[in-house]
């Protein structure tokens, strides 16, 4: 079956990085996900992996997979205000295509 | 800006009403999905079309139904409203099977 897991709350300081983990259970899963929410808004795509890759690096964000553990990582370098927000670790076998979300992780930037 | 445009934004409704969310994609979007997305909980997929055929479903009763119109316009239907159905549903858009989508700010809805 398919079950996507994360821890639900993190708080760092401005400046320092960030590390939101997830674990999922489908091994047959293709592609994995961040997406960030924000209040009051949709679903905004940060990164994917394919899950033949170990890592994937964009800017601040660094995405670390083990798919031996099944656990997905998403660092956030030099974490700012803006970044504050609700991050959903997301699963598809098809890329792009009816995700199977975590419960997401409401990431707190204090000052 | 994603070009997935939904509405309303909220909507009050009570139990045991019919209601219709809508959703208009780009132009070229083949593919569009639906999630539900309860308070304080991650997005559950509802169902997908493509091409106007219902191509995969989740775990939803057939009391939510949809449909895509040839203008890359979509709609959620859900008769018999229950006060778990309150949520914010959201829609997704992509132009094909395989390309990722990309999500509209959804619409609220409130069950009394």
């Amino acid at each position: 079956g398919e079950d996507v897991e994360q821890s639900l709350f993190l708080s760092v300081r401005e400046g320092d990085s960030s590390v939101i983990n997830c674990t999922y259970t489908d091994s047959s899963s293709t592609y994995l996900y961040w997406y960030k929410q924000e209040p009051g808004a949709g679903l905004q795509l940060l990164t994917y992996i394919f899950s033949n890759m170990d890592m994937k690096q964009d800017q601040r964000l660094t995405v670390l997979l083990n798919k031996k553990d099944k656990h997905l990582s998403l660092r956030i370098a030099d974490t700012q205000t803006g970044d504050s927000a609700i991050y959903f670790c997301a699963e598809s076998i098809d890329y792009g295509q009816n995700f199977v979300f975590g419960p997401g992780t409401r990431l707190s930037v204090l000052p | 800006e994603t070009g997935v445009t939904q509405s309303p934004t909220h909507l009050i409704k009570t139990r045991g009403q019919q209601v219709t969310l809508r959703c208009s994609s780009q132009s070229g979007h083949n593919t569009v999905s639906w999630y539900q997305q309860a308070l304080g909980q991650g997005p559950q997929f509802i169902f997908q079309y493509y091409r106007e055929e219902e191509n995969g479903r989740g775990n939803f009763p057939p009391r939510f139904s949809g449909l895509q119109f040839p203008n890359y316009s979509s709609e959620l239907n859900v008769n018999a409203l229950e006060l778990d159905d309150s949520a914010l549903y959201l829609c997704a858009s992509s132009p094909d099977r395989d390309q990722p989508q990309h999500f509209g700010d959804g619409t609220r809805l409130s069950i009394l």
